[in-house]
């Protein structure tokens, strides 16, 4: 059982391009969400799912597209990089839309410049 | 506009004496209440929660306390340990809100030998 997993941990991109950060659960959860964490901001919700299917968008979302096509995978595609993209990203998961006991990745670290 | 604030970036304690974390929040919604510790390049973890219909929960050395009148939640940490160095994250959650955790900016505590 290996919980939430987050691919790459590290990447460093120039402005413009694109990429995929992956995230895979195998914990069956229903839910899954994708954060930005910055300093002195906590957390930010970017998008999230409450099935396979189904997204809709949280606190940042522009400049990022998600997709759920299977229960497990919930990757978060960024369009054209930006500076202010720099951010450590955090996938997580739980049982059910409100199971506020999120599980998280260990996260992605993203440098853009 | 930060729903949920934790005003002290850091704190600092000795090993063996209590921690206190302080947050606020400003969302009458919120019901249900949340800390996650993180550790440097991992997944905040979940620590301990607690309903709006409680102003008290106790886990082991952890014990939250909420006033709802305040809007205002504390962690007590007791006794510190050096492993209780981290970021602890305050973190709340409204009844229709989705899954949608709201997430304070985090305090950084150092428990010193």
């Amino acid at each position: 059982n290996a919980g939430v997993t987050q691919t790459p941990k590290f990447q460093v991109l120039k402005t413009g391009q694109s990429m995929t950060l992956q995230c895979a659960q195998d914990m069956n959860h229903e839910y899954m969400s994708w954060y930005r964490q910055d300093p002195g901001m906590g957390l930010r919700l970017i998008h999230y799912s409450v099935g396979a299917g189904i997204t809709d968008q949280g606190e940042v979302p522009n400049g990022y597209n998600v997709s759920r096509s299977t229960t497990e995978d919930f990757p978060l595609r960024l369009l054209s990089a930006a500076p202010s993209q720099t951010s450590v990203y955090f996938c997580a998961s739980s049982v059910g839309v409100g199971g506020a006991q999120q599980y998280f990745g260990p996260g992605t670290r993203l440098t853009v410049t | 506009d930060q729903q949920v604030k934790q005003n002290s970036p850091s704190l600092s304690v000795q090993e063996g004496r209590i921690s206190i974390l302080n947050c606020d929040y400003t969302n009458s919604m919120f019901d249900y209440f949340l800390w996650y510790k993180k550790y440097p390049a991992e997944g905040p973890t979940f620590l301990i929660s607690i309903s709006s219909i409680k102003d008290k929960n106790e886990d082991g050395r952890f014990t939250v306390f909420l006033n709802k009148s305040a809007k205002h939640l504390s962690l007590h940490i007791v006794p510190s340990q050096p492993g209780d160095s981290a970021v602890y994250f305050c973190a709340a959650f409204a009844p229709d809100s989705w899954g949608k955790l709201q997430f304070g900016a985090g305090t950084q505590v150092v428990v010193t030998p």
